[in-house]
């Protein structure tokens, strides 16, 4: 079974600083995608980037970026210039492409917090 | 545009009672899912439907059923509550050409009582 490990339960930093939240994962798999989601208090679930994993490109959304090592099953987000509005839970999660699954595997959780 | 929608946002029920929690999916969208999430924990997939039938399942009991109506959105039911089934239920949207691709409503707290 497919299993999304986020081994820091709390984070904080900066407004205007850099962070960056570490995920791991374990998949048979080879097609697959990943994501970060945010769940800020308000509790909606909005997707903050994802990343095909046949493509070797970390992907980028503005100040959202990924270090994903595909040999390493590892999937970090980094957040640039860190701003209040940032601060939320965020969840990794992970998604076969083939095949008959549809559905998302998400670890357990980081909460950011962003002190200004 | 309107995004996904579910109602209701609160609810409280007692051990034993049955619940009916209602998912409106994103304009366009054909495919609804439904994950729960318990206190402190991240969404579990409880299962998945498109065009009217459940097309995947999670590791939930028969308690939990659901339903998918001819205008796309969805209905998930619980029978026989358990104090355990407390949680944050989230309802996600997607297209079935482009499937990994989910949009969250903003959930129905549960307290079960």
């Amino acid at each position: 079974a497919q299993t999304v490990t986020q081994s820091q339960p709390e984070m904080s930093v900066q407004e205007a600083e850099t962070v960056t939240l570490s995920c791991t994962y374990d998949t048979s798999e080879s097609d697959y995608y990943l994501f970060w989601y945010k769940q800020p208090p308000s509790r909606q679930m909005i997707l903050v980037i994802r990343q095909e994993a046949y493509k070797q490109q970390n992907a980028t959304e503005n100040r959202f970026s990924v270090n994903f090592q595909k040999a390493a099953k590892s999937f970090s987000l980094k957040i640039s210039d860190s701003q209040l509005g940032d601060a939320a839970m965020y969840f990794c999660a992970w998604m076969n492409s083939g095949g008959s699954n549809y559905k998302l595997t998400f670890g357990k959780g980081t909460l950011l917090t962003v002190n200004p | 545009d309107a995004g996904v929608t579910q109602s209701p946002t609160h609810l409280i029920k007692t051990r034993g009672q049955q619940v009916t929690l209602r998912c409106s999916p994103k304009s366009g969208h054909d495919t609804v899912s439904w994950y729960q999430q318990a206190l402190g924990q991240g969404p579990q997939f409880i299962f998945q439907y498109y065009e009217e039938e459940e097309r995947q399942r999670g590791n939930f009991p028969d308690r939990f059923s659901g339903h998918q109506f001819p205008n796309y959105s969805s209905e998930l039911n619980v029978n026989a509550l358990l104090l355990g089934d407390s949680a944050l239920y989230l309802c996600a949207s997607s297209l079935e050409q482009g499937r990994e691709t989910q949009y969250f409503g903003p959930g129905t707290r549960l307290l079960v009582l």
